[in-house]
């Protein structure tokens, strides 16, 4: 069935870049996605790349995707403070594009 | 952007008590609604997808009777919580897929105890 994988803690400096990693299993999955969730509040869309892609940059955050092995990542460039926060994985999967969450990798920035 | 309104964002009430919760996406069509489950440090657990005009789609383990979910409109959904217990103390979440689209967009969450 499917899966989503990922590590579950990151600890990085500030201004150092920071990288998650997620691994899918649904080769079918047209889009993947990147959320940001912190305490106690919904998530929030960071930034999704469709299957076709191999990398896409918005500003201090880029996606790698290989395909091939289906593997994701986020790269957040000059890690801040604020980044700091749980950031999920998640795959389409299903005539209803459900979305199959990874358990989420706790960042957490320190000075 | 797209946003997606959720209320209430905090709901304490005793048990025994039926409780509605709503997701509204304010600036865009939404026909697919999801509700998710998340308890503390864990994931988002789909419970089940909420479809304009139509039953809800759930998924296995989620009782569809204890969780009655409305799709009337092409902007609201609405997941009711009858007769909760303290076990259902968690906090909900709802996302709505734009019209023939991607991506989901969330709502920022109730966080519902059950006393």
């Amino acid at each position: 069935g499917e899966d989503v994988e990922q590590s579950l803690f990151l600890s990085v400096r500030e201004g150092d870049s920071s990288v998650i990693n997620c691994t899918y299993t649904d080769s079918s999955s047209t889009y993947l996605y990147w959320y940001k969730q912190e305490p106690g509040a919904g998530l929030q869309l960071l930034t999704y790349i469709f299957s076709n892609m191999d990398m896409k940059q918005d500003q201090r955050l880029t996606v790698l995707l290989n395909k091939k092995d289906k593997h994701l990542s986020l790269r957040i460039a000059d890690t801040q403070t604020g980044d700091s926060a749980i950031y999920f994985c998640a795959e389409v999967s299903g005539g209803y594009n459900k979305l199959i969450f990874g358990a989420g990798t706790r960042l957490a920035v320190h000075p | 952007g797209a946003v997606v309104s959720q209320h209430p964002s905090r709901v304490i009430c005793k048990s025994g008590t039926s409780v509605k919760i709503e997701c509204r996406s304010l600036d865009f069509q939404a026909t697919t609604m999801f509700w998710y489950r998340q308890f503390p440090k864990q994931s988002l657990m789909l419970m089940a997808t909420s479809n304009e005009g139509s039953k809800a789609t759930y998924e296995q383990g989620v009782e569809k009777d204890k969780f009655l979910i409305n799709h009337a409109s092409l902007t609201l959904s609405t997941l009711t919580v009858t007769s909760a217990h303290p076990e259902d103390s968690s906090f909900y979440i709802c996302s709505a897929r734009e019209l023939g689209g991607q991506p989901q967009h969330f709502g920022d969450g109730t966080r519902l105890s059950i006393l």
